[in-house]
């Protein structure tokens, strides 16, 4: 089957630690994105890469970062430096830009 | 900012009734895309429509797209309760990769 996953489904992390979040694709899509859900909101960007080893900052990219090694995979990192990181994350990914599509999200709730 | 606002934020309809949702945007585009979230769940895109149409249909849904007015409006006809979700209005300003999201409409359809 193609698509695009996420894991963990849920992740719990103490204040102060760093934690990464997995996003897989087997579409074969250059394009890959992360994006932020918070509650009743919309998505904001956080990073995004268009090819591998290339990547660049969304609209609120302080205290996440990414890696592009792999065109089937674009980790994101929430730091200790991300000051209210809990929220839902989505990670899409596309051909040329236009449709997205999205993996089922990982809950970050911060304890 | 956003660029895309849905209108209205809520909606709760009885099943078989038609449902109308409208998103504005500010700039420029060269499409715009709506996309469906049920809870909890990743986004499932439904619908592009490019700058250069007006109308596009596909199953109960028909969008529309006024580049004058720089609004579009999503209609899905004989609701059913399955199509109970949020919907959500992207654009890429100036024609980019990046998309940008409105807030969501809350769709319910109840029995």
């Amino acid at each position: 089957d193609g698509g695009i996953t996420q894991s963990p489904k849920y992740l719990f992390r103490k204040e102060g630690q760093n934690v990464t979040l997995s996003c897989e694709q087997n579409l074969n899509h250059d394009a890959m994105y992360w994006y932020r859900q918070d509650p009743g909101q919309g998505l904001r960007l956080i990073y995004y890469s268009q090819i591998v080893n290339d990547f660049q900052k969304g609209d609120i990219a302080e205290g996440y970062s990414v890696s592009r090694e792999k065109k089937e995979s674009f980790p994101l990192t929430v730091t200790s430096a991300q000051k209210n990181p809990t929220a839902f994350y989505l990670c899409a990914s596309s051909i040329r830009g236009d449709t997205q599509y999205f993996g089922p999200g990982t809950r970050l709730t911060v304890l | 900012s956003q660029q895309g606002e849905e209108d209205p934020q809520a909606l709760s309809i009885q099943e078989g009734e038609n449902a109308t949702m409208n998103c504005s945007y500010k700039t420029s585009i060269n499409n715009l895309q709506w996309y469906r979230q049920n809870s909890g769940r990743g986004l499932v895109h439904l619908i592009l429509i490019r700058s250069n149409e007006r109308e596009k249909h596909s199953g109960r849904l028909r969008v529309t797209l006024d580049t004058s007015k720089k609004s579009s409006s999503l209609l899905i006809t004989a609701s059913r309760a399955a199509d109970t979700a949020s919907y959500f209005c992207a654009t890429a300003p100036g024609g980019g990769n990046k998309l940008t999201f409105g807030t969501g409409t809350q769709l319910k359809v109840e029995l």
